[in-house]
């Protein structure tokens, strides 16, 4: 099966300006969750959509980032207006339902690495 | 905060065992531990998951501890491929609440030839 694919690989984007970062997770996963690393710490878990729904965003830094995963399919996160100290990775994960395939972990894609100048 | 503790690095020699331990001492009884692995300027890797019993697939081994409060990875016959960071996390099965990964420092394992 495919992985968990992210675009764009690299992103490079003024301070002030707006990014958006997809996910497109593995088919069939309702699971879907955002984490990020910032320079010198660890993975921070960011949110959770079960298919459409937010069921958890309490890693969400502040009000400029913005989650969607319309339809249940892909995910986007909007940064806007993205700061300096939001530079980093952005990692999205995927997984099966539980009870419906491998209670295995995640499938993590590659990341965004997002460089605000 | 990451409920578990991990020595910063390792060394190992290539085609020997990698014992790479960790601590969660303060693990709950419907807590699972999980191991993934970051391989520099990928994603975390799953590798795999135990609740008490000891666990082995295609990857490596986990055993945990009787009390639950540690448990080791073993990576049988390390390759260069496993130079990464090892991450021990502590979490909620996937089932339970969602199951969100908090992750620590890890262990960067250097396999050396």
């Amino acid at each position: 099966e495919a992985g968990v694919t992210q675009f764009p690989s690299h992103s490079v984007i003024e301070k002030g300006q707006t990014v958006t970062l997809r996910c497109d997770p593995i088919s069939g996963h309702d699971n879907l969750y955002w984490y990020r690393r910032v320079m010198g710490k660890e993975i921070k878990f960011l949110l959770h959509f079960v298919k459409e729904s937010k069921q958890d965003e309490s890693g969400m830094p502040n009000n400029r980032f913005l989650a969607e995963r319309t339809g249940g399919t892909y995910s986007t996160l909007k940064v806007q207006p993205a700061e300096l100290e939001d530079s980093g990775v952005y990692f999205c994960a995927s997984s099966h339902p539980p009870g419906t395939g491998s209670e295995d972990g995640y499938t993590f894609g590659s990341g965004t690495r997002l460089t605000v100048v | 905060d990451a409920k578990t503790t991990q020595p910063p690095s390792m060394d190992c020699a290539e085609g020997r065992a990698a014992n790479l331990p960790c601590n969660h001492s303060t693990i709950s009884g419907n807590e699972y531990v999980y191991w993934y692995r970051q391989i520099h300027s990928q994603g975390p890797q799953y590798i795999i998951h135990g609740l008490k019993n000891n666990e082995t697939n295609e990857m490596a081994s986990l055993i945990i501890t009787e009390d639950r409060k540690s448990s080791t990875l073993i990576l049988p016959h390390a390759t260069l491929r496993d130079t990464a960071v090892y991450y021990c996390i502590v979490s909620l099965p996937k089932w339970d609440q969602g199951g969100k990964l908090i992750f620590g420092q890890g262990t960067e394992l250097s396999v050396k030839p």
